[in-house]
């Protein structure tokens, strides 16, 4: 079965701390993974898609097929960085529906 | 280009009753597809429509049904409203299956 667990419902860092959203994954075959993002009264939107390996707003994610894990990471958080992150899969090319983690609440103080 | 937009924002029904909500994707984009937002299941895909064909499925009952016409605008429908449905029902649409999906704001139903 499809399934994504992100095991934190809510992360607090302070401001100037690394950052590290965990995600595991469970998919027979070879997934592609995302990151999406939810800011405060804003539409939840792509964050980044590990098969254009970018960086992102000075996130990036490593795809660890061993341990099944896509973490988001950041090295210094901001404060523009709170918001809601909901990691999600689908099968290689689209071809499946996207499968949502039920996502962590980062809160960055400052 | 203006992105994919909703349609009603917000709905208060009430149980037995039947509800559509309207998507209109991004200029150019064929695919539309509906998930179902609530506090404690998350993010729950309904189905998908590509150039007007259901591709793809999710584990809802046959009271929730969806379409697409020729211009790519996508309603869902739910009928016989339970209080369960209450929720944030959220449209996406992308240019093809392989492509990033872009997300509308949503329509929160309220089922009393």
């Amino acid at each position: 079965a499809q399934r994504v667990t992100q095991p934190e419902k809510l992360l607090s860092v302070f401001k100037g701390a690394p950052v590290e959203l965990k995600c595991n994954y469970s998919y027979s075959g070879s997934p592609e993974l995302f990151w999406y993002v939810q800011y405060s009264r804003q539409r939840l939107q792509l964050l980044l898609r590990h098969i254009s390996r970018e960086s992102i707003k000075g996130f990036t994610a490593d795809l660890n097929k061993g341990e099944t894990s896509f973490h988001l990471k950041k090295p210094f958080a901001q404060e523009e960085d709170s918001a809601m992150y909901y990691c999600a899969l689908s099968g290689h090319s689209g071809n499946t529906p996207l499968v949502f983690g039920k996502g962590t609440r980062l809160s960055v103080i400052a | 280009k203006a992105g994919v937009t909703q349609t009603p924002r917000y709905l208060i029904k009430t149980r037995g009753q039947q509800v559509t909500l309207s998507c209109s994707p991004i200029s150019g984009h064929r695919s539309v597809s509906w998930y179902q937002q609530t506090p404690g299941q998350g993010l729950q895909f309904l189905f998908e429509y590509f150039s007007e064909t259901q591709r793809n499925k999710g584990n809802f009952p046959g009271r929730f049904s969806g379409r697409q016409f020729s211009n790519s605008r996508s309603e869902m429908n739910v009928s016989t409203l339970e209080l369960g449905d209450s929720a944030l029902y959220l449209c996406a649409s992308r240019q093809g299956m392989a492509d990033t999906q872009y997300f509308g704001p949503g329509t929160r139903l309220t089922v009393l």
